[in-house]
């Protein structure tokens, strides 16, 4: 049973369109992440929610907008989408409470290849 | 905010050997997590290894052991009798509960020699 997974694995698409990305977890984790992997491989934190609460907000274009239905998913959806925001975008998460351990679980990772 | 500094952007061993990755960080935190991931080229994150701040020992896990020297604040990642397998993306990673998020060095490739 795959831990942490992400739909889809990849996604190519034109400039200008809105699409969306989804995650969902099943270890019963309290805290998810959306991170950005760019063309150096670089890891950056775009989102973190707790219980379906946003608690993490980097300076990210308000054109990405995460939604959390419960806190088993965490799903990011980017409208008007431009060059730059190819990359790989990583789902993860993360236990709170004594289980905490500091570790993120990851997904696999969606590669967004913007035309 | 807390950096994570990986200087060695290319690393190469032979297979066989030993190889050390450097990683330092900068915090004001005494309570937090380190951690080595590795990526291979299948991009999945994968947890090599993790040490607590607070643990003077350093952590090790079959082949993969750290060098944690908390005041110097410099994490290393020694992985001993190197395999082709281990030829991958390697991210030094923090973690504070204060922060509640992990933060990347920008990573070493690793390449291992037949």
């Amino acid at each position: 049973d795959t831990a942490v997974s992400q739909t889809p694995k990849y996604l190519v698409t034109q400039m200008g369109n809105d699409k969306s990305i989804k995650c969902e977890q099943n270890l019963g984790h309290d805290t998810m992440y959306w991170y950005k992997q760019d063309s150096k491989k670089f890891l950056k934190i775009m989102f973190s929610y707790n219980n379906k609460e946003l608690i993490i907000n980097e300076t990210v274009p308000n054109r990405f907008s995460p939604k959390s239905p419960d806190k088993a998913h965490l799903n990011l959806h980017i409208n008007s989408l431009e060059l730059g925001d190819s990359a790989v975008y990583f789902c993860a998460s993360r236990q709170e409470g004594l289980a905490n351990t500091g570790e993120l679980f990851f997904g696999e990772g969606s590669r967004l290849t913007v035309l | 905010a807390q950096t994570v500094t990986q200087s060695q952007p290319e690393m190469s061993v032979q297979e066989a050997e030993t190889v050390t990755l450097s990683c330092t960080y900068d915090t004001s935190e005494s309570d937090y997590y380190l951690f080595w991931y590795k990526q291979p080229p299948s991009r999945q994150m994968i947890l090599v290894i993790r040490q607590e701040a607070y643990k003077q020992q350093n952590a090790t896990e079959n082949r993969f052991s750290v060098n944690f020297q908390k005041a110097a604040k410099s994490f290393s990642l020694k992985i001993s009798d190197s395999q082709l397998g281990d030829a991958a993306m390697y991210f030094c990673a923090y973690f504070s509960n204060a922060g509640n998020m992990l933060t990347f060095g920008g990573g070493t490739r690793l390449m291992v020699k037949p």
